[in-house]
């Protein structure tokens, strides 16, 4: 079983669609999360940070669930821009980092 | 906004060939990472370093591979003896605590001829 594992995706949604994506973790020593998007053959970039309390960006939310070792990205209105592939990663307090194998995004006119 | 900084940003070099990939870390930052990603791959992790010494690496780090901070501010990878599967997205990354987020160069593109 993978330590991050997240839906395999793609998810071609229209532009103004929410969409929702889940992670899962199974290291319990996982302490911090995070969500990255990777626009394709580019760094992946920090999204948002994920806290326990859950965590709103404009058009972004992001849910903790500790107790089900669970993570989610909801993107509210997709516009074009938003496709890419999105990452999920789990950080341990030792720094260890693992990433999730990513989900694609396609947001069509 | 400090960055992380790769050089160079495509390297091709014969098979068999050595071949050292550089990193400039954000200066505060305490964690160093490298990684890799094929083609149309996902990114995967290879090595670890905190407090000058590699903290942790997967499998694919292997003898061929070796890392060094040489002088305080560069953080290289070193591959020795280079095959074709070497080929790909090689991205560095460096954060201050271990709970904050890694913050990305934008990478190096090693092409194996």
């Amino acid at each position: 079983r993978k330590e991050v594992e997240q839906d395999p995706g793609p998810f071609n949604v229209p532009e103004g669609a929410t969409v929702a994506f889940n992670c899962t973790y199974s290291n319990s020593a996982s302490q911090s999360f995070f969500w990255y998007r990777q626009d394709c053959r580019k760094e992946p970039k920090l999204l948002m940070s994920v806290y326990s309390s859950g965590n709103e960006d404009g058009r972004f939310t992001a849910q903790l669930n500790r107790a089900s070792q669970y993570i989610s990205l909801l993107i509210r209105d997709s516009k074009l821009s938003d496709s890419a592939t999105y990452l999920c990663v789990a950080n341990t307090n030792a720094g260890k980092s693992t990433f999730g194998d990513g989900t694609t995004l396609t947001v069509k006119p | 906004e400090p960055e992380v900084t790769q050089t160079p940003s495509h390297q091709v070099t014969q098979m068999g060939q050595e071949v050292i990939l550089r990193c400039v870390p954000i200066s505060n930052h305490l964690y160093f990472y490298w990684y890799r990603q094929i083609l149309g791959q996902k990114v995967e992790f290879l090595v670890s370093f905190y407090n000058n010494e590699i903290s942790e690496k997967s499998e694919i780090f292997d003898d061929q591979f070796s890392v060094e901070r040489p002088d305080g501010s560069n953080f290289t990878l070193k591959i020795r003896s280079t095959k074709l599967e070497d080929s790909a997205m090689y991205f560095c990354a460096s954060r201050q605590e271990p709970n904050q987020p890694q913050h990305f160069g934008d990478g190096t593109r090693l092409s194996i001829l």
